[in-house]
C-alpha cells in the first residue's frame, strides 16, 4: 500500500515563510492534495495539484511536487497567525478512490 | 449547503456499551467514507460506500464494528461492545466522482468525539 510520511511539526514566526514536506512511495499517485485541519474541526481541503504538473501557486499557496523524488511540498506566503492548524498530505491514485493521509504536520505561528 | 453532519458531536461512554455514531453526507454525493483519528496512528480509512454499497471495508478494526447506509442520505457506524481503545475522532466524509475530477474532493463533517471510560 501507498505510505505516506510528514514530520510532525513545525515553527515559524508570523511573516514568515511555512514549507511543509511530504514523501510517498506510490507513483501511480494520480492526485495529490493538501488538507487543513484547525482545532476542534474535521479536515478541509486546502489545494491540490495533478501528477502531471510540477508545480501550483494559489495566493499564498504554493505547492511543488517532484515525482522522481516522491516528495511534495506545500510553502505558505507570510505565514499568519490562522494558519496554525494540522496540515495533511493525502494522494490518490486513479479509479478507485481510497485516499491515504499522511499523519499531519502540527504548524505552529509564533506572533 | 449544510455540509456533512455528523452527530453526536461528542460521546462519552463506558466500557462495554453500545455507540452507534451518524452523519448525513452533503446532497448529491454518492461516496461516503468513515475515518478513525488518533495521535498515534492519525487518519485511517475504516470503510467506503458508493451508492449505499461497502466497497472497501479492510479498514474496519474487528467485528465489534459495523457500519450501514440504508439510504443515500445517512449513515451509521457501531461499536458494540464499545472498548477504551475505540477512544478517537471519527470523521464521516462524503464526495461526488460524477462530478468530474476535483469534485471527488472529500468532504469532511467536523468529527465525533469518543472517549470510552
Amino acid at each position: 500500500g501507498e505510505d505516506v510520511e510528514q514530520s510532525l511539526f513545525l515553527s515559524v514566526r508570523e511573516g514568515d515563510s511555512s514549507v511543509i514536506n511530504c514523501t510517498y512511495t506510490d507513483s501511480s499517485s494520480t492526485y495529490l492534495y493538501w488538507y487543513k485541519q484547525e482545532p476542534g474541526a474535521g479536515l478541509q481541503l486546502l489545494t491540490y495539484i495533478f501528477s502531471n504538473m510540477d508545480m501550483k501557486q494559489d495566493q499564498r499557496l504554493t505547492v511543488l511536487l517532484n515525482k522522481k523524488d516522491k516528495h511534495l511540498s506545500l510553502r505558505i506566503a507570510d505565514t499568519q497567525t490562522g494558519d496554525s492548524a494540522i496540515y495533511f498530505c493525502a494522494l490518490r491514485g486513479g479509479g478507485y478512490q481510497k485516499v491515504t493521509f499522511g499523519i499531519g504536520t502540527k504548524l505552529q505561528v509564533i506572533p | 449547503d449544510a455540509g456533512v453532519i455528523q452527530s453526536p458531536r461528542h460521546e462519552v461512554t463506558e466500557m462495554g456499551q453500545e455507540v452507534t455514531l451518524r452523519c448525513k453526507p452533503i446532497s448529491g454525493h454518492n461516496s461516503l467514507f468513515w475515518y478513525r483519528q488518533t495521535m498515534m496512528r492519525g487518519l485511517e480509512l475504516l470503510i467506503y460506500f458508493n451508492n449505499n454499497v461497502p466497497i472497501d471495508d479492510s479498514g474496519m478494526p474487528e467485528d465489534r464494528f459495523s457500519a450501514k447506509m440504508p439510504n443515500a442520505s445517512f449513515s451509521t457506524l457501531k461499536i458494540q461492545p464499545s472498548e477504551p481503545r475505540d477512544s478517537a475522532v471519527y470523521f464521516c466524509a462524503s464526495s461526488n466522482p460524477r462530478g468530474g475530477q476535483f469534485q471527488e474532493t472529500q468532504y469532511f463533517g467536523p468529527g465525533t468525539r469518543l472517549l470510552v471510560l
